[in-house]
């Protein structure tokens, strides 16, 4: 089946440091799955970050960044600069192209920014 | 802004009971979902619907019924809970065009003792 493996446990940053978390997918059933981040803020639910559904393709939102590679099968999140208000749990995942978008999560990456 | 509310948000359950999760959404979507999140795991599917009276199974459905009464509503239902169901549960909403946003709820975490 399909999986997604993503940086696991905590990652502590200062604030105004740069962070990246890695993801990679192994998509068996289909062959260019569409990409995805979510994010969780605490007390809140999962949240689109940002989406790529083309390989090759760089998304972004707030600062955060996540280029398609469709070699690597990677999709790694990236920010230059981070801030505490960042401060979440972070959720790579993938779909296939049905209308069903039905996701297939990482683990989740907890990201502490220290002031 | 689209909506999933669930309730309750913290539920704690005894072995062998009957569980019944509520999901209402505001969002005017076709499909609606049930994940599970345990420690060491990404969310996993359950249960999903695309329409009312209708539903279908997800990736890890033992254990689970699920109910679509209608186009705003979507319940989970353990009918014997085990300790093994002890996780977070949220549910998610999304229309039914490829590739488009899904929107969760805050989740509700079930203890089972």
């Amino acid at each position: 089946g399909d999986s997604v493996t993503q940086t696991e446990g905590q990652v502590t940053v200062s604030e105004s440091k740069s962070l990246i978390i890695n993801c990679t997918y192994s998509a068996t059933s289909i062959g260019y799955p569409n990409l995805f981040w979510y994010v969780r803020y605490p007390g809140e639910g999962l949240q689109l970050l940002l989406k790529v559904i083309t390989a090759g393709q760089k998304g972004s939102s707030r600062g955060f960044e996540a280029t398609y590679n469709k070699e690597a099968t990677s999709f790694h999140l990236q920010k230059a600069s981070v801030q505490e208000s960042d401060s979440a749990v972070y959720y790579c995942a993938l779909s296939d192209n049905s209308a069903g978008n039905k996701l297939t999560f990482g683990i989740g990456t907890r990201v502490l920014v220290r002031p | 802004e689209a909506a999933v509310t669930q309730s309750p948000r913290s539920k704690v359950a005894v072995t062998g009971g009957k569980v019944t999760l509520s999901c209402h959404q505001t969002n005017n979507h076709d499909y609606m979902y049930w994940y599970r999140q345990d420690t060491g795991h990404g969310l996993r599917l359950i249960h999903y619907s695309y329409v009312a009276d209708s539903t279908e199974k997800g990736d890890i459905p033992d254990g689970y019924k699920a109910s679509r009464p209608s186009q705003e509503n979507f319940s989970l239902i353990l009918e014997l809970a085990s300790l093994s169901q002890t996780a977070v549960y949220f549910c998610a909403s999304s229309a039914d065009r490829a590739n488009t946003e899904v929107f969760f709820g805050k989740g509700t975490r079930l203890t089972v003792v």
